[in-house]
């Protein structure tokens, strides 16, 4: 185990609604990134926090946001769900904010189901 | 930009090799290649920076061409706990545009 918890394990949404998923990184980490990963693809890279602050984004729209909290914890939130955002959601947890130079840990994920 | 990686399937048997490639079309800075088993996070395996180089462990080991903009990585006498789908990762910049590949789903029958 890498010591990167999430939560909740499942979560079972309609669309239109909105959703707050929760990660816990590994000790001594200071940046998260988070991850949606449809069936059968790989992860896409939504954004990462760096000491609270969002420290880089991929392609997803607005009403994906998140913060990161003084303990390097994070929340990764959607408003206005759509079907398509039925996904597993990962967060890695590593210590540096350049990924080119650190590992990352991922957590176990959220199996989001928007309905 | 996602890399391209190949095979897009691989089924082995215990004590076969295999070699799953990484591929980009843009100058990389690093790639990074992760095992995910079904049902489980992706777990790390190992990152290797432009300047083209090679690392291993165990029996897993990759390398880096930085000519081709092109990674291999390289798993030998492939045991059952092998399996699973591996990603690559790329990353253009120092820092920036991480991008995983579609992935290359390896199975490894007794």
């Amino acid at each position: 185990e890498t010591g990167v918890t999430q939560s909740p394990t499942h979560l079972i949404k309609t669309r239109g609604q909105q959703v707050t998923l929760r990660c816990s990184s590994q000790s001594g980490h200071n940046t998260v990134s988070w991850y949606q990963q449809a069936l059968g693809q790989g992860p896409q890279f939504i954004f990462q926090y760096y000491r609270e602050e969002e420290n880089g984004r991929g392609n997803f729209p607005p009403r994906f946001s998140g913060l990161q909290f003084p303990n390097y914890s994070s929340e990764l939130n959607v408003n206005a769900l759509e079907l398509d955002d039925s996904a597993l959601y990962l967060c890695a947890s590593s210590g540096l904010a350049q990924m080119g130079k650190d590992t990352q840990y991922f957590g176990p994920g959220t199996r989001l189901t928007v309905l | 930009q996602q890399p391209v990686q190949s095979p897009q399937a691989v089924i082995l048997r215990e004590g076969e090799d295999a070699v799953i490639n990484c591929s980009s079309s843009k100058a990389l800075y690093s790639v990074h290649w992760y095992r995910q088993k079904h049902g489980e996070a992706p777990v790390f395996l190992m990152i290797l920076l432009k300047g083209g180089e090679q690392k291993g462990h165990d029996k897993i080991s990759a390398s880096f061409n930085e000519k081709k903009q092109q990674s291999s990585l390289y798993l030998t006498a492939s045991q059952l706990s092998y399996s699973g789908t591996y990603f690559c990762g790329t990353e253009i910049e120092y820092g920036q545009n991480f991008v995983f590949g579609p992935g290359t789903r390896l199975s490894v029958l007794p």
